[in-house]
């Protein structure tokens, strides 16, 4: 709604030049991590997964890769478009439970330029 | 279309007043979730029903109360004892296997007149 997207870190691109957005997560029994989209006023929208026992993963125009050494998350966005415009967060789990399990970070807002 | 569906869009809540928050899914997910987003904040669980007539609370579940009569249904209640009910509230559903993905509503915007 109108709140999302505020005071959150923000990364500017030019369209047509690739995005790469990051997350750290800190538990380290995480073995299933979730990209999601989501643009302003609407729910958040599944962009990607990864197993922990994965390191990478493509989809149509996106990579995730997963660093499990550092802890760390990252969402590649190739040729960005100002339909990317949104914001961005991971999601991490636990190998057991639902996702009532699952830790939510605070998102990146992506801009695109023109 | 399947989906889940979460009404109305924007809610306004007097002082004292309990407001219910609507949420309906047709995608046969036997769980779901209510969270409540803030500014600068992840997602919140406040209530989750891993199946009918069973739920359980989430982090953040007082001031709020839940039912899951039906399947399909889940709404949620902002009590007068939610003393900071302003957020943006998203309801979602999962099926019962690891790793399925989470479905998302489109959000409930909730402010305190």
């Amino acid at each position: 709604g109108e709140s999302v997207g505020l005071h959150l870190p923000t990364l500017s691109v030019q369209e047509g030049d690739n995005s790469i957005i990051n997350c750290a997560y800190s538990n380290s029994a995480s073995d299933y991590f979730i990209w999601y989209k989501q643009e302003s006023g609407k729910g958040p929208q599944f962009i990607i997964d990864i197993r922990s026992n994965m390191d990478k993963r493509q989809g149509q125009r996106v990579t995730v890769l997963l660093n499990k050494t550092v802890k760390h998350l990252s969402l590649q966005i190739a040729a960005t478009q100002p339909g990317d415009s949104a914001v961005y967060f991971c999601a991490f789990k636990p190998p057991t439970g639902g996702y009532q399990k699952v830790t939510f970070g605070i998102g990146t807002k992506l801009q695109v330029i023109p | 279309d399947g989906g889940i569906t979460q009404s109305p869009k924007y809610l306004f809540r007097k002082e004292g007043q309990n407001v219910t928050l609507s949420c309906e899914q047709n995608l046969n997910h036997d769980a779901m979730y209510w969270y409540r987003q803030d500014p600068g904040q992840g997602l919140r669980l406040i209530y989750y029903s891993q199946i009918v007539n069973d739920f359980q609370k989430g982090d953040i579940a007082e001031g709020y109360s839940v039912s899951r009569e039906k399947k399909e249904s889940f709404p949620l209640t902002v009590t007068s004892a939610q003393k900071n009910p302003t957020a943006f509230y998203l309801c979602a559903s999962s099926r019962q296997i690891p790793n399925e993905k989470l479905f998302f509503g489109s959000g409930t915007q909730l402010s305190v007149l």
